[in-house]
């Protein structure tokens, strides 16, 4: 089976920076992606990582290290509409590459 | 390209009515999720599609659910004499299929269908 733990709520002003944590326990890793979620929306995707390491794009990135069970998106430059729910996600070798979430991390950025 | 549509959006059902929904994944999509997101909880799978199969349901409740991917039309999922329980977003999501050559084969979400029993 597989565990994912993140913090419930953070905040953070708008331009500053903000990491938010994930830690997951799994029987079999195949990757790990983060999701941005606004209220009554879709998740989004943001990030993949699959090795150890800094994934970067633009404002956001995701660090993964498989060794310790550990990733974290980072965002930069916040910005009011950053306000959100950021899910964290693992995906196994079954199911056919379903994805397992955690229960998501609530960011207000505020002014 | 149009993305995963899912409808109907919004669905009010009473308890013991049927609810259907329904999924159309995005062009060249072959692989379909259904996942189920409970106030306050993260989203669970429930089961994955391909074209005419059930790949796997583990993540369906025994009774009362079903769902189907059939050759043409969108997939469906079906939940039968409802209870209040069943009250959450139920979210589809597709991937390319494997031999795509795409690099993480992430899943693209649908809007999400709203159920709520009363």
């Amino acid at each position: 089976g597989q565990n994912i733990d993140q913090p419930t709520e953070m905040t953070a002003t708008e331009g500053a920076i903000v990491q938010i944590n994930c830690t997951y326990q799994t029987s079999g890793f195949n990757g790990l992606f983060w999701y941005q979620q606004h209220a009554g929306e879709a998740p989004t995707f943001l990030s993949y990582n699959v090795l150890d390491g800094l994934e970067e794009k633009g404002r956001f990135s995701s660090f993964l290290s498989r060794s310790k069970g550990y990733s974290y998106l980072l965002l930069k430059e916040l910005q009011m509409k950053d306000s959100a729910s950021y899910l964290c996600a693992v995906r196994g070798f079954t199911s056919g590459y379903a994805l397992n979430f955690g229960k998501g991390t609530s960011l207000l950025v505020t002014p | 390209n149009a993305g995963v549509m899912q409808n109907p959006r919004h669905l009010v059902r009473r308890r013991g009515q049927e609810a259907r929904l329904r999924c159309s994944p995005m062009k060249g999509h072959s692989h379909v999720y259904w996942y189920r997101q409970l106030p306050e909880e993260g989203l669970k799978f429930m089961v994955y599609l391909q074209k005419e199969n059930i790949i796997d349901e583990s993540g369906m409740p025994k009774e009362r659910f079903s769902a189907e991917f059939p050759k043409e039309g969108p997939s469906i999922l079906r939940i039968q004499q409802v209870v209040r329980g069943d009250s959450a977003a139920y979210f589809c999501a597709s991937s390319p299929p494997r031999t795509s050559g795409s690099k993480s084969y992430e899943q693209y979400f649908g809007p999400g269908t709203r159920l709520t029993v009363t």
